[in-house]
């Protein structure tokens, strides 16, 4: 398969626990996205990386949440000291860069991590 | 600020039948939207995009349609499938912006 994989698909964590998400994106692609999901809603926009380097952050991304992407391949979300309201799903995209027309394009989305904060 | 949404939350359909899903966006600068159906546990899945040089474009069953001077797009799915089930969202993406801003989204179902 060679889709964007993310991991875990589930994550269970008692409250004030830190947890990590891996993603790997598709292999050609330089652009690395993190969107969160929560139930009913349209994704949520946290971050993105162009190779290496994290080029954009959302407001939503607090100082609790950190991403990295070190080498330009796989990257990874980590949640420290988590919260009930953290509660989502973690969805990672990749894509290929900008278009001609400067546009990020279209994004390749993995199946996601369910995190549920108790 | 940038916002896009959706009319009707949930659609109900006849197997068979067409279905039209719509959206409504907010920011007037945005000239690129994309189409993605997400099927239960899954992640977003791309089906067919626009540019707003466009106003109508059709892929296999599937058409979108592009009003901006009301600032309007819409999917139409011809003659729906029981696989059709997902929910539906819109996305759009201004030049130079490096992400897509998607809506609330659309419950597509079927019935046999």
């Amino acid at each position: 398969d060679t889709g964007v994989s993310q991991d875990p698909r589930h994550k269970i964590t008692k409250r004030g626990q830190n947890v990590t998400f891996r993603c790997d994106p598709i292999s050609e692609h330089n652009r690395l996205y993190w969107y969160r999901q929560t139930l009913g809603q349209g994704p949520e926009f946290l971050t993105y990386f162009q190779n290496e380097a994290q080029l954009e952050k959302s407001r939503l991304l607090s100082d609790r949440f950190s991403a990295e992407r070190p080498k330009g391949s796989f990257s990874t979300l980590e949640i420290q000291r988590t919260e009930q309201g953290d509660s989502a799903m973690y969805l990672c995209a990749s894509s290929f860069g900008m278009t001609a027309g400067g546009r990020t394009g279209e994004l390749f989305f993995g199946e996601g991590s369910r995190l549920t904060v108790l | 600020g940038e916002s896009v949404g959706l009319h009707l939350p949930t659609l109900s359909v006849q197997e068979g039948d067409n279905s039209i899903i719509n959206c409504a966006y907010s920011n007037s600068a945005s000239d690129y939207f994309i189409w993605y159906k997400q099927e239960s546990g899954k992640g977003p899945q791309f089906i067919i995009d626009i540019r707003s040089n466009m106003d109508k474009r059709q892929g296999q069953r599937v058409t979108v349609l592009l009003n901006k001077t009301v600032k309007h797009l819409s999917l139409q799915i011809a003659a729906t499938q029981p696989g059709d089930s997902a929910v539906y969202f819109c996305a759009e993406n201004m030049e130079g912006a490096q992400k897509l801003v998607f809506g609330q989204g659309t419950r597509l179902t079927i019935n046999p």
